[in-house]
């Protein structure tokens, strides 16, 4: 149980367009979602916190205008960068909360989409 | 936001050796959790350390949780080349937030 999927699992795209990245929970439903952001060779950063039915909450130095969150449903969370640029390019991890708001409640995380923007 | 420094960075060792992975920080946490991370895949929870001083073992990996609470270490008995990966601890803020330490990359040759 427990299973976590991201939609693609790759996305090479040009500089400018937008990307959307797709987060399930499969066969549990998360009221929380989280987006974390990784570069080659480094730990995972968090993005923000997606809360089903409200805004995102964003990590501080995270533009919410380009890393937009939507988290419709209690499987579905995406994140669409909008207006990619090579910087961009990064490992986006997104993982979901199982449990109630206890500080030992475990998180599951998808395995990852890899963007290059070229 | 508290940080949670790793040593070593890269560790590459051949199978068969032992290793101690270590997660240091000035601050004190109601608990720690350690992951592992294969490349291209997210992390994977090993375990979750709660009291200060507890020794936890998940096969050859025992994990244990400083008495103050502030450190923990990830000792690996006769690695094997499957062990290969990211070794994350983290720690939750709270507010349901996982921070991450700054992670140890490990690779084990045959």
């Amino acid at each position: 149980g427990a299973v976590v999927s991201q939609h693609p699992s790759w996305v090479i795209c040009k500089s400018g367009t937008s990307v959307k990245i797709e987060c399930r929970s499969l066969d549990f439903q998360a009221t929380t979602m989280f987006w974390y952001r990784q570069f080659p060779k480094q730990s995972l950063m968090l993005m923000a916190t997606s809360n089903e039915g409200s805004k995102a909450t964003y990590e501080q130095g995270v533009e919410k205008d380009k890393f937009l969150i939507n988290h419709a449903s209690l499987t579905l969370s995406t994140l669409t960068v909008t207006s990619a640029h090579p910087e961009d390019s990064s490992f986006y991890i997104c993982s979901a909360r199982v449990g109630l708001a206890r500080s030992t409640d475990t998180q599951y995380f998808g395995p990852g989409t890899r963007l290059t923007v070229l | 936001t508290q940080l949670l420094e790793q040593s070593p960075q890269f560790l590459s060792i051949q199978e068969g050796e032992n290793l101690t992975v270590y997660c240091n920080s000035s601050s004190v946490f109601s608990s720690l959790q350690w992951y592992r991370q294969e490349p291209g895949e997210g992390p994977v929870l090993l375990v979750t350390v709660v009291t200060g001083g507890e020794v936890k073992k998940l096969k050859r990996l025992t994990f244990q949780f400083g008495d103050a609470r502030k450190d923990s270490s990830l000792h690996i008995t006769a690695a094997q080349t499957g062990d290969t990966g990211l070794y994350l601890c983290a720690y939750n803020t709270g507010f349901q937030k996982l921070v991450f330490g700054t992670g140890t990359r490990l690779l084990v040759s045959p």
